[in-house]
C-alpha cells in the first residue's frame, strides 16, 4: 500500500467546511484511496473511497487531483460530532490475504463551536 | 440496521480466567477481522476470516483463539489472559463483492486484566 501523508492537526468552526488533505504521491494506477475517522475510542468508521474520479456521499466529499497523488476530504458543514482522528489509506482491491487495515497517525480534527 | 455489534462492552477479569467476545455482523459479510488496539501503536490484527470455516493469523495471534461456525459470528477467545493482553479490541467485517472493499466495525471491546 502506498504511504500517504497527513497533517498532524486542524481547526474548524462549527457549520464550515472541513477540507482534511492527504498526500499519496506513490500512489499507483490500481489503488484507491479511502477515507476512515475514529471518534475518541469508538470503531473506525468508513467515510468514502474513490480512485480517480470525484467522490460524494451522504457523509462527506473526496476530491483526487488529476495526477492522483494528493486528495482533500471535505465535510461540507462540519459539526461538534465531527470532531475526530481522520485517516487516509492507499490501498488496491485486495481480494485474498489479511487485508488488513493499516492506519497512519491520521489528522486530528477539532470542530469548535 | 446494518451493523456489527461486540459484547461485552466492557469487562475487567483476572489472569488466567477464560473469556470470549462476541462479535455479530448482519450483513452478509463473508470477511471478519479482530484487531487490537492501543496507545502508540495503532490497529494491529489479530486474527482474521474469509469465510466460514477458514480463519488465518494476523499479527498478534498469540494467546488468541477464533473460530468461524457461522457466516455472522467470529468470537474472540482468550484461554488464559495475561494483563499485556489488555487492549480495546474491535471486530470488522467486509464485503467481498461488488468491488467494494470498505471494513465495518463494532463499537470496541475494553478489556482489563489484572
Amino acid at each position: 500500500d502506498a504511504k500517504t501523508t497527513q497533517p498532524t492537526s486542524m481547526d474548524c468552526a462549527e457549520g464550515r467546511a472541513a477540507n482534511l488533505p492527504c498526500n499519496h504521491s506513490t500512489i499507483s494506477g490500481n489503488e484507491y484511496v479511502y477515507w476512515y475517522r475514529q471518534i475518541h475510542s469508538q470503531g473506525p468508521q468508513y467515510i468514502i473511497h474513490g480512485l480517480k474520479n470525484n467522490e460524494t456521499n451522504e457523509m462527506a466529499s473526496l476530491i483526487i487531483t488529476e495526477d492522483r497523488k494528493s486528495s482533500t476530504l471535505i465535510l461540507p458543514h462540519a459539526t461538534l460530532r465531527d470532531t475526530a482522528v481522520y485517516y487516509c489509506i492507499v490501498r488496491g482491491l485486495l481480494i485474498q490475504g489479511a487485508q488488513k487495515l493499516v492506519f497512519g497517525q491520521g489528522t486530528r480534527l477539532t470542530i469548535n463551536p | 440496521e446494518a451493523q456489527v455489534t461486540q459484547n461485552p462492552r466492557y469487562l475487567i477479569t483476572v489472569t488466567g480466567k477464560k473469556l470470549t467476545v462476541t462479535c455479530s455482523q448482519n450483513m452478509n459479510h463473508e470477511y471478519m477481522s479482530w484487531y487490537r488496539q492501543d496507545p502508540g501503536l495503532g490497529l494491529r490484527q489479530i486474527y482474521y476470516s474469509m469465510n466460514v470455516e477458514v480463519t488465518d493469523k494476523g499479527d498478534v495471534p498469540e494467546g488468541y483463539k477464533v473460530s468461524r461456525k457461522e457466516k455472522r459470528n467470529f468470537p474472540l477467545i482468550l484461554e488464559s489472559p495475561s494483563p499485556n493482553q489488555t487492549s480495546l479490541y474491535f471486530c470488522a467485517s467486509r464485503p467481498t463483492g461488488g468491488g467494494r472493499r470498505e471494513q465495518y466495525f463494532g463499537p470496541g471491546t475494553r478489556l482489563t486484566v489484572t
